[in-house]
């Protein structure tokens, strides 16, 4: 397996335009997380899903923010419309239901001008 | 609470041991974490304790446990530069979310 597979790698964009993020997950892993990473805050979970369904958002900072799996091989994080602070790292990871450990995808780095 | 505290930075010279150091608040924690972040790169677990053990060592890595105290640490032995990352402490409950310190950055000194 290639891992998790994220895209795009890097993303610079200007502020108030839509970013949208996406994450593969490791085929047979039932659980996806989308987490964000800064020097300020650390990393933060965003959501996660269980088999396609989102558990828990109450870490998605607000309603700029949607995350989307429509399938079990892909989900997708979007803002729109974004703001400088939105840059950060986004990471996702995937996990098997029988153990908690989470594999993270290599992340997508976010600058917003 | 739920909150996690590592120290920030820790250094070392190469051939010593590291002890990384982690407290958590929540004593209802089943499983404790060590992730390790290359740069540029994403987080790997390293290794993990269940909270009804004391310790457990693998190869160069050593985890001590003390609930009572509710205090976590790594010791990497015969530290080598390739060691050089951040690493995390992390624990979860009964759910899959994990509670995630703000990482300790090793620098291993030749």
């Amino acid at each position: 397996d290639a891992g998790v597979i994220q895209s795009p790698r890097h993303e610079v964009t200007e502020m108030g335009q839509e970013v949208t993020l996406r994450c593969k997950p490791i085929s047979g892993h039932d659980y996806l997380f989308w987490y964000r990473q800064t020097m300020m805050r650390g990393l933060e979970l965003l959501i996660y899903f269980n088999n396609n369904v989102p558990i828990d958002d109450s870490g998605m900072p607000e309603d700029r923010f949607s995350a989307k799996m429509p399938n079990a091989s892909f989900s997708t994080l979007k803002i729109q419309p974004s703001e400088p602070r939105d840059s950060a790292v986004y990471f996702c990871a995937s996990s098997h239901v029988l153990n908690n450990e989470q594999f993270f995808g290599p992340g997508t780095r976010l600058t917003v001008l | 609470g739920e909150d996690v505290e590592q120290s920030l930075f820790l250094s070392v010279r190469e051939g010593d041991s590291s002890v990384i150091n982690c407290t958590y608040t929540d004593s209802s924690s089943t499983y404790l974490y060590w992730y390790k972040q290359e740069p540029g790169a994403g987080l790997q677990l390293l290794t993990y304790i269940f909270s009804n053990m004391d310790m457990k060592q693998d190869q160069r890595l050593t985890v001590l446990l003390n609930k009572k105290d509710k205090h976590l640490s790594l010791r990497i032995a015969d530290t080598q530069t390739g060691d050089s990352a951040i690493y995390f402490c992390a624990h979860a409950g009964n759910n899959r979310k994990l509670i995630w310190g703000l990482g300790t950055s090793l620098a291993v000194n030749p």
